[in-house]
Formats: C-alpha cells, structure tokens, sequence
C-alpha cells in the first residue's frame, strides 16, 4: 500500500492564481479530510468527507472547495490564493465504521507559498 | 471539545524510557485520548489510542487515570529518531464524528545521544 499520497510536494503561486492539491488513498478509507499547518501552529481542519459524494466544512474553510467523487480522491482547490494561505497542507483518512473514526493516515504535505 | 494540556518540552537519554504527561480535566466519558506524533516537517503519525484501560502497542504504552484526568504516553527505550513534537488529542469516538482533531501545541521531545 501506497497509503496517503500527495501532489504536488512544492507549490509556489501568485496572489489571485488558483489550483488545486491533489490526494488519494488506496485503503479504501471512507473519511478524509484536509488540514493545514502554519510556522509554529498545531493543524487546523480545512474540509472532510465522510464518504463518496458527501463533504462538509471544517473549522478553516474560506478559500477552499473540496470535492469527493471517488473513495481514493480528495482534491483540495484554491479559489483565489492569498498571501494568508501560504502554509502547509495534509491530508488524511481514516476507516470508520458505525461506532466512528479509527486512526487517521497522514500524507507527506504540500507546502505551499503564495507571493 | 475536551482540551488538552501538555508541556512545551522535555528531554530524554537514548535508550531511556521517555514519559509525557498529558492533562485533560473537563474530557467526556465518550472521549478517547489519542497520541500522535509529528517528526519535523512530516505529516502527524499515529502512535496510540485508548478509552479507560491501559493499552500497548509495538510502538507506545498508554497509562490513563482511573478518573481519566490524565495519562500518560511511555516510549520504553527512546531512540534518536523518536526526537518528535507529540500530541495528546481527545476526540469523540461516536457515529457522526466529524473526525476533527485538534492539534494543541504539543509537547516537543528531544531524545539525546
């Protein structure tokens, strides 16, 4: 198993630029989720999906859209990137089951910087 | 959500067991302690996870008080690679769990040769 991979592991962009970081899994783990860390800080909850098709917001969600059409993929899309979102990024899944969440797997990290 | 409160750092021998104590007063009783790790500039790992009992894995043991106040995570014979910040996190365990952690500043442990 690959367990969580994510693309790109460097990104630089100008204000106003948009992209998207790319993440997948293939332990068919049906919750995921984006956080991002900032110099310093602990992680902060961007988006989460608990399944195909469904996501909903986590505690930091301005700026960013999330969508879930595959178990494996969770893409994390930059609208119109800010200086503020200069940071890095992981992903995480995890098994669930009908009594919660086990251990989250955390990817390697985008780090990304806006300019 | 429960907090917690941990010390900003400690330092331990190699080969010693290194043992970091976590406080979380106001946890529920549906609340499990989780440790995590963060070794620089990779994503957080696992290390152990538990409710009221102690628990033992290959990489941690798990002491938790009998009021569940507190606990504390045990590294038997602490390597230089185990030099990491950890985090004691509590999170509910129950169906509809948004699955947030709340990554608090953790404690930053330095194992020394």
């Amino acid at each position: 198993n690959a367990g969580v991979t994510q693309t790109p592991k460097f990104q630089v962009l100008k204000t106003g630029q948009s992209m998207t970081l790319q993440c997948a899994q293939d332990m068919n783990h049906e919750y995921m989720s984006w956080y991002r860390q900032d110099p310093g800080m602990g992680l902060r909850l961007i988006h989460y999906s608990v399944g195909a098709g469904i996501t909903d917001q986590g505690e930091v969600p301005n700026g960013y859209n999330v969508s879930r059409s595959t178990t494996e993929d969770f893409p994390l899309r930059l609208l119109s990137a800010a200086p503020s979102q200069t940071s890095v990024y992981f992903c995480a899944s995890s098994y669930s089951s009908r009594v919660g969440l086990y251990e989250q797997y955390f990817g390697p990290g985008t780090r990304l910087t806006v300019t | 959500d429960a907090k917690t409160t941990q010390p900003p750092s400690m330092d331990c021998a190699e080969g010693r067991a290194a043992n970091l104590p976590c406080n979380h007063s106001t946890i529920s009783g549906n609340e499990y302690v989780y440790w995590y790790r963060q070794i620089h500039s990779q994503g957080p790992q696992y290390i152990i996870h538990g409710l009221k009992n102690n628990e033992t894995n290959e990489m941690a043991s798990l002491i938790i008080t009998e009021d569940r106040k507190s606990s504390t995570l045990i590294l038997p014979h602490a390597t230089l690679r185990d030099t990491a910040v950890y985090y004691c996190i509590v999170s509910f365990h129950g169906s509809g769990n948004t699955g947030k952690l709340i990554f608090g500043q953790g404690t930053t442990l330095q194992v020394k040769p």
